[in-house]
């Protein structure tokens, strides 16, 4: 099993672009969640999803958009790119949410100039 | 509200010595409380997480304890070896999301 995996993994964007994260896992999960971390702080939500079709918002959705059309997949949209949005995206699902461990992609690494 | 705070933000011991990391929690969290190794550059892995029937869990080095009463967990790690240099951060759940603590860069000094 691959686990979770996340393309691309580094990213340079120039302000009001847009792009695309994708995310897979191939441990058939069903809850997925988006994260960003800026240097030197913690682990903040983005948008999370309790199945195929569900999405639901996390801490700082604003300037995001994702979509759950497969188990497998869980794509980040983020329009018109801003220098606040540099950050390192990661990735993560797990079976459920309660009691279970999330597991985490390697990251994008995004700069955004 | 949802919050998770963590204590210290960095903390540096012997090796050999052992750390302790802090986390006090809001009213609202549920029942399970993970903790989570992240190594430069590398992703964030699970090393220990409790459930709020219990108040103590260990594995080898790791122990986890929980004051339901004072709203707390803490992070124990003895025997410190240079590999346990990274950066910890607990979490809570709140509902169906994880809220994580801003983090702990442990560093041990051999």
């Amino acid at each position: 099993n691959a686990g979770v995996t996340q393309t691309p993994k580094f990213r340079i964007l120039k302000i009001g672009q847009s792009m695309t994260l994708q995310c897979a896992q191939d441990m058939n999960h069903n809850y997925m969640y988006w994260y960003r971390q800026d240097p030197g702080m913690g682990l903040k939500l983005i948008y999370y999803s309790v199945g195929a079709g569900i999405t639901d918002k996390g801490e700082v959705p604003n300037g995001y958009n994702v979509s759950r059309s497969t188990t497998e997949d869980f794509p980040l949209r983020l329009e018109l790119a801003a220098p606040s949005q540099t950050s390192v995206y990661f990735c993560a699902s797990s079976r459920a949410t309660l009691y279970n461990e999330q597991f985490f992609g390697p990251g994008t690494r995004l700069t955004v100039l | 509200g949802e919050n998770v705070e963590q204590h210290p933000s960095t903390l540096s011991v012997q090796e050999g010595d052992s750390a302790v990391i802090k986390c006090t929690y809001s009213d609202s969290a549920s029942n399970y409380f993970p903790w989570y190794k992240q190594e430069l550059g590398k992703r964030p892995q699970l090393i220990i997480d409790i459930r709020s029937n219990v108040g103590e869990k260990k594995d080898q080095r790791i122990a986890v304890t929980l004051n339901k009463t004072a709203k707390h967990f803490s992070l124990h790690i003895t025997e410190t070896q240079p590999e346990d240099s990274a950066v910890y951060f607990c979490a809570g759940l709140y509902g169906n999301k994880l809220v994580f603590g801003a983090g702990t860069i442990l560093r041990v000094k051999s």
